[in-house]
């Protein structure tokens, strides 16, 4: 079936650690996506890629860093400088059929402990 | 001033009742206006989007964008309780990048 997967579902990590976020997808998309989803605060933007080779900051990109070196894939690596890590984080990709659609991923649950 | 500003909620209702959730946003200058359905620990699904003014339906969903007062809403009607979700909205100059509202959580009781 073609879709988004994120690994993994739930993740710990202690204080001063960085940590990777998968991303892929089967769907033949060329923009993908991350947001970080607070309780209250909806979705914010962290980064985004267009082409492969090639990504943005978003609104809230300090502390996290992304690679797009395959169209299928776009980790995201949340690194200790990121102030207040835990939140649930979704990837996305878009098609070019202009619709307004995001392909949203099951999201990964990151907690700091 | 954020981009939209969605009600969060909750909004409870019995089973069959007719449902508004609304946002507004700050740029007359989007022109792309969606709904997104989540469900409790799942990525967003596009329920329907719409192009500039207007009214759009699809089944027992209808959305609304009034342009003049940045105001854009989704009613349902004959609500169930698989309806029983967070909506969000989201608003766009382009495709390119999307900013969404808070999200409304929604509880329709059996």
């Amino acid at each position: 079936d073609g879709g988004i997967t994120q690994s993994p579902k739930y993740l710990f990590r202690k204080e001063g650690q960085n940590v990777t976020l998968s991303c892929e997808q089967n769907l033949n998309h060329d923009a993908m996506y991350w947001y970080r989803q607070d309780p209250g605060q909806g979705l914010r933007l962290i980064y985004y890629s267009q082409i492969v080779n090639d990504f943005q900051k978003g609104d809230i990109a300090e502390g996290y860093s992304v690679s797009r070196e395959k169209k299928e894939s776009f980790p995201l690596t949340v690194t200790s400088a990121q102030k207040n890590p835990t939140a649930f984080y979704l990837c996305a990709s878009q098609g070019q059929e202009n619709t307004g659609e995001l392909f949203f991923g099951e999201g990964s649950r990151l907690t700091v402990l | 001033q954020k981009e939209v500003e969605q009600d969060p909620g909750p909004l409870s209702v019995p089973e069959g009742a007719i449902v508004s959730l609304n946002c507004t946003y700050s740029n007359s200058a989007f022109q792309y206006f969606m709904w997104y359905r989540q469900y409790s620990r799942k990525g967003p699904e596009l329920l329907m989007y719409t192009y500039s003014s207007g009214n759009k339906e699809d089944g027992r969903f209808t959305a609304q964008v009034d342009k003049s007062s940045k105001y854009i809403s989704l009613f349902i009607r004959d609500s169930q309780p698989s309806d029983s979700a967070t909506y969000l909205c989201a608003i766009s100059y382009n495709f390119n990048k999307f900013y969404f509202g808070s999200g409304t959580k929604l509880n329709v009781k059996p």
